[in-house]
């Protein structure tokens, strides 16, 4: 079984710019939730989306944004991209919320540099 | 959310039994507690799950204590392919917002 897949793999930005990050769930996993890893901090939750609404939000500035469509894949979008975003960004699914930390499936992520 | 407290970075050695204990003196009556293993430019990856005294799986063992304000992870006979970052995580049995500390930095020498 394929696991939780995103693309692209890496990503190089100018500050300023936009940003669209992409995650496909588990096949018949419907929830999707969005990790900023800083290197050499652990991940920090960003977003949770379950049939296409937002379940859950981290400490984030509105520059970040999600979204999730009828398939269950979801995209994370940043604007006017700084430095410090600068992270790899993780994806995670689980078939529904409230599964808890032992059901979450975390993707490969995408490895985002500002430059 | 009970804050974990673990070691920043462990070192050993191929074949040796590898334990990484987590402190969480506030956790809470319904709080699981998780482990979760993550390689370099990986996403991390779920090790093993539980409430208290002593649970094992294929992977690694969870040792308990009785007042719960402690854990420790062990890893029977640890291999090069070990190597990586360790967190110990806190949290409602439904809660899968993940609160990830700095994690534990395993580094297994030959």
């Amino acid at each position: 079984d394929a696991g939780v897949t995103q693309s692209p793999t890496h990503l190089i930005k100018t500050r300023g710019q936009h940003v669209t990050l992409r995650c496909s769930p588990i096949s018949g996993h419907k929830s999707v939730s969005w990790y900023q890893q800083v290197l050499g901090q652990g991940p920090q939750f960003i977003f949770q989306y379950y049939e296409k609404e937002e379940r859950g939000r981290g400490n984030f500035p509105d520059r970040f944004s999600a979204r999730q469509f009828p398939n269950y894949s979801s995209e994370l979008n940043v604007n006017a991209l700084l430095l410090g975003d600068s992270a790899l960004y993780l994806c995670a699914s689980s078939y529904r919320p409230g599964q808890g930390a032992d059901e979450q499936y975390f993707g490969p992520g995408t490895r985002l540099t500002v430059t | 959310l009970a804050k974990t407290t673990q070691p920043i970075s462990m070192d050993s050695y191929e074949g040796q039994e590898v334990n990484i204990t987590c402190s969480h003196n506030n956790i809470a009556t319904n709080d699981y507690i998780t482990w979760y293993q993550q390689f370099p430019s990986q996403g991390p990856r779920f090790i093993i799950q539980g409430y208290k005294t002593k649970v094992t799986n294929e992977v690694a063992s969870l040792f308990i204590p009785a007042d719960r304000k402690s854990s420790t992870l062990s890893l029977p006979r640890v291999s090069l392919s070990d190597t990586a970052v360790y967190y110990c995580l806190v949290g409602d049995m439904g809660d899968d917002k993940i609160i990830f500390g700095k994690g534990t930095r395993l580094h297994i020498l030959p």
